[in-house]
């Protein structure tokens, strides 16, 4: 089936600095991914849909300052936190269903575990 | 709202014993239901969808409207589907999923 990629899989940061996680759709193009939140023995929280070429759409209660969606290409979504604190430490997961597919499944990546120190 | 609830964060049962992971949902229109499956140290993958009425490592589940519930079953359960399982909606097309908390289903030999 198939694939997306996430990188990194796992990244520590310090407090302040800024990390930026790729999501990649390696052989199927995505006009729209989906972040996804997961914190620990809870379920994927719904965080922003970003659309290539576009603004993202961010849920309610997400800030958009912080957390930076660009999706700059048919194949490659980024989410950048930025000034990370602690508290955004959890597994961040992308997902993308192909675009040119009707009734296709969504695709998940990896995941990216991000702690920040 | 659209919601999932998945009542149960743990279940366990003994190796072919039958299985049902309860999933309610609630969305105002036609939703899409679905399952994922999370292996240990594996990404979340599509396990079941209610549109293709298909049985999938010996599981299904049966879309009811009048109770808005998608219960995932198997009727003999193997120590191999010991892993985490996501019921999921959507509202169709390119629309996001929208998951339950998810059951943890252990089988135990």
């Amino acid at each position: 089936g198939a694939v997306v990629s996430q990188h990194p899989s796992w990244v520590i940061c310090k407090s302040g600095t800024s990390v930026k996680i790729e999501c990649r759709s390696l052989d199927f193009q995505a006009t729209t991914m989906f972040w996804y939140r997961q914190f620990p023995k809870q379920s994927l929280m719904l965080m922003a849909t970003s659309n290539e070429g576009s603004k993202a759409t961010y849920e309610q209660g997400v800030e958009k300052d912080k957390f930076l969606i660009n999706h700059a290409s048919l194949t490659l979504s980024t989410l950048t936190v930025t000034s990370a604190h602690p508290e955004d430490s959890s597994f961040y997961i992308c997902s993308a269903r192909d675009s040119g597919a009707l009734n296709t499944e969504a695709f998940f990546g990896q995941g990216t575990r991000l702690t920040v120190v | 709202a659209q919601r999932v609830t998945q009542p149960e964060k743990l279940l366990s049962v003994f190796k072919g014993a039958p299985v049902e992971l309860k999933c309610n949902y609630s969305y105002s229109g036609s939703p899409e239901l679905f399952w994922y499956v999370q292996y240990s140290r594996q990404r979340l993958q599509l396990l079941l969808r209610h549109i293709s009425r298909e049985s999938i490592k010996g599981f299904t589940a049966d879309l009811n409207k009048g109770e808005t519930s998608f219960h995932l079953k198997k009727p003999f359960a193997q120590e191999e589907d010991s892993a985490m399982y996501y019921c999921a909606l959507s509202g169709g097309g390119n629309t996001p999923l929208v998951f339950g908390k998810g059951t943890r289903l252990s089988v135990i030999a």
